[in-house]
């Protein structure tokens, strides 16, 4: 059984492009959660996904948007990007919006140049 | 604002040992924590949690402790191994209001052979 995947594992952009990145929750799992986790810090809540409708959102700006699909898989989008944008995004899967325990995935490492 | 924070940013501890982690929380309404292990290139990985209800659980060589009255949490690891080296997160989360867990900025533990 494969748990939570992410794609890519690493990606360089340049200031004022746009990145989208993908993840695939774990089998069974309805709801996909973003994080943002900079170096040397704990993740940061981006928002979460269920039923293909953003249930909760952090304090982040309207650049960042995202997708779920029919079959629960999840895309982030960042558009304008900035050199503050670069971190490890990180992708989490639950059930029953997120009062389940939530599965990581190992992360999309974003470089902004 | 809400914050979980940590008192130590790096512990090393004798292989064998017992490690002890400590985590103060900000936000009394929270109800739900969670302790997470993330180990170099590989996203959180869950390790312990506890509601509110309690003041205790032990795991497999893990103990959560946690004191509301002081907003204190505590993640206790019996006879450290060398694949606990990790960085160690608190996250806390009100599931009565939402989903977000809010993380710690987390506690490096280095173990000593």
């Amino acid at each position: 059984d494969a748990g939570v995947t992410q794609s890519p594992t690493h990606l360089i952009k340049t200031r004022g492009q746009q990145v989208t990145l993908r993840c695939s929750p774990k089998s069974g799992h309805d709801t996909v959660s973003w994080y943002q986790q900079a170096l040397g810090q704990g993740p940061q809540f981006i928002f979460q996904y269920y039923e293909e409708e953003e249930r909760q959102r952090g304090n982040f700006p309207d650049r960042f948007s995202g997708h779920q699909f029919p079959n629960y898989s999840s895309e982030l989008n960042v558009n304008a990007l900035l050199l503050g944008d670069s971190a490890l995004y990180l992708c989490a899967s639950s059930l029953d919006r997120g009062h389940d325990e939530q599965y990581f995935g190992p992360g999309t490492r974003l470089t902004v140049t | 604002g809400e914050s979980v924070g940590l008192h130590l940013p790096t512990l090393s501890v004798q292989e064998g040992d017992n490690s002890i982690i400590n985590c103060a929380y900000s936000n009394s309404a929270s109800d739900y924590f969670i302790w997470y292990k993330q180990e170099s290139g590989k996203g959180p990985q869950f390790i312990i949690d506890i509601r509110s209800n309690m003041d205790k659980r032990q795991g497999q060589r893990v103990t959560v402790l946690l004191n509301k009255t002081v907003k204190h949490l505590s993640l206790q690891i019996a006879a450290t191994q060398p694949g606990d080296s990790a960085v160690y997160f608190c996250a806390e989360n009100n599931r009565i209001r939402d989903d977000k867990i809010i993380f710690g900025k987390g506690t490096r533990l280095h173990i000593l052979p």
